[in-house]
């Protein structure tokens, strides 16, 4: 299967400051890159969609200038937290989806703790 | 309002048993079923999927039942091991130029005894 990367693994900060978080897709081009978020013992929440060199479509209820998302080539998107807070510690995972394809790829996830 | 609504949230079953979890949905448009395999700390993997132009699909040791009319799917893993312990997630979408969002039930925790 297709190969879709994330960096870093996993990050601490503290509160009030930004984190980036890559997501590379190795081995495809990813027409399409999706951001979740995943809370302890629960599903996959859907935070955002973005379509290369386009703006991103948030999901109602995600803060489109604290979620940054940036989708500027086939391979790589990135999501910045900006101003981080204890609340938005949590497991973030990206995934990817190859023009004409039906299936996305996720990768391996972004721990993030806001201290 | 929940889409995809999945059940068990967990299961127990001995090694060599059958593991099914079920899936129902609401939006008649969805047309693409997929089931993801999670372990801890890890995103999800996909393990098969299935369109509704069939009824069964069959990988290996694993299984997607579809019914169509009673909008339900469900998953088997046949000869359970304890390695297949992990959270299973199904999923919809609908296959068009929106992007192809996934929907994702709750998740079912398996765990196989050995």
């Amino acid at each position: 299967g297709a190969v879709v990367s994330q960096h870093p693994s996993r990050v601490i900060c503290k509160s009030g400051t930004s984190v980036k978080i890559e997501c590379r897709s190795l081995d495809f081009q990813a027409t399409t890159m999706f951001w979740y978020r995943q809370f302890p013992k629960q599903s996959l929440m859907l935070m955002a969609t973005s379509n290369e060199g386009s703006k991103a479509t948030y999901e109602q209820g995600v803060e489109k200038d604290k979620f940054l998302i940036n989708h500027a080539s086939l391979t790589l998107s990135t999501l910045t937290v900006t101003s981080a807070h204890p609340e938005d510690s949590s497991f973030y995972i990206c995934s990817a989806r190859a023009g004409g394809h039906e299936t996305q790829y996720f990768g391996p996830g972004t721990r993030l703790l806001v201290l | 309002q929940q889409q995809v609504k999945q059940s068990p949230q967990s299961l127990i079953v001995q090694k060599g048993g059958i593991s099914i979890i079920n899936c129902a949905y609401e939006n008649t448009a969805f047309d693409y079923f997929p089931w993801y395999q999670q372990f801890p700390g890890k995103g999800p993997a996909l393990l098969i999927a299935i369109r509704p132009d069939v009824s069964e699909k069959k990988e290996g040791r694993f299984t997607i039942s579809f019914n169509k009319s009673a909008k339900q799917f469900s998953l088997h893993i046949m000869d359970s091991q304890p390695g297949d312990s992990a959270t299973y997630f199904c999923a919809a979408s609908t296959l068009n130029n929106a992007g192809n969002m996934l929907t994702f039930g709750g998740g079912t925790r398996l765990m196989v005894k050995p």
